[in-house]
């Protein structure tokens, strides 16, 4: 099974709505990070949100949200009143720590696309 | 300069050419990472060096050689590659590796064509 996918490979969202990508995971360890970043065609990685797997409440930041459901092993960004600027491409990733080492897992993606 | 640069933003060179690619972050940072991104695939995890020390080598095919002469800066120097390594190679950093919580944080990336 992928650690981390991501189901949506493209989306078009009117502007000033708000949008929801996708993300499931799969691992066993109990303790755990879920990282969102977005890529615009310039190609920097932005990060935008964390979430902890211990973390009681989503996370947000500013437009941005995580809606965080441990039980179904998903980690869904939301962003609020969409704008053109949010067009890029989305990467859902997770990192996980073992025995001193560390794995930070990437999904392959969602491209949004923000229609005026 | 803040945040993590690379340079340069884009290279174009032959099978036989040597290049290096140049990353540099002012965070303060401990730990630094070479990732390749190829077309329609998840980012690859290529080098990992933690404290000037290498941590990680997932694998990597030998024709590509990295190098850290401090915790500011890393190298990732090219030799005899093939076209199927024209990707996005993107550096990264965080305060240290191998703790849960740390973000990494992203360079622009190099943009490598081999022809």
């Amino acid at each position: 099974a992928q650690k981390i996918t991501q189901t949506q490979p493209g989306m078009f969202v009117q502007e000033k709505e708000a949008v929801t990508l996708d993300c499931t995971y799969d691992t066993s360890d109990q303790s755990y990070g879920l990282f969102w970043y977005k890529q615009p065609s310039s190609g920097e990685m932005i990060f935008l949100i964390y979430q902890g797997s211990y973390d009681e409440q989503n996370a947000t930041e500013g437009r941005y949200s995580l809606n965080f459901q441990k039980a179904r092993k998903s980690a869904n960004l939301v962003i609020s009143a969409s704008q053109l600027g949010d067009s890029a491409m989305y990467f859902c990733a997770m990192r996980e720590v073992y025995f001193g080492n560390e794995k930070l897992t990437f999904g392959t993606g969602t491209r949004l696309t923000i229609i005026p | 300069e803040t945040g993590v640069t690379q340079t340069p933003r884009h290279l174009v060179m032959g099978m036989t050419n040597k290049k290096s690619l140049k990353c540099e972050q002012h965070l303060g940072h401990n730990a630094m990472y070479w990732y390749k991104q190829s077309a329609k695939k998840p980012l690859e995890l290529m080098f990992v060096y933690s404290l000037e020390e290498r941590v990680e080598n997932n694998s990597v095919p030998s024709r590509f050689s990295p190098e850290c002469p401090n915790s500011s800066h890393l190298f990732l120097h090219l030799h005899t590659l093939q076209p199927e390594d024209s990707a996005l190679y993107l550096c990264a950093s965080s305060q240290d590796w191998a703790v849960r919580q740390e973000t990494q944080y992203f360079g622009p990336g190099t943009r490598l064509l081999v022809l």
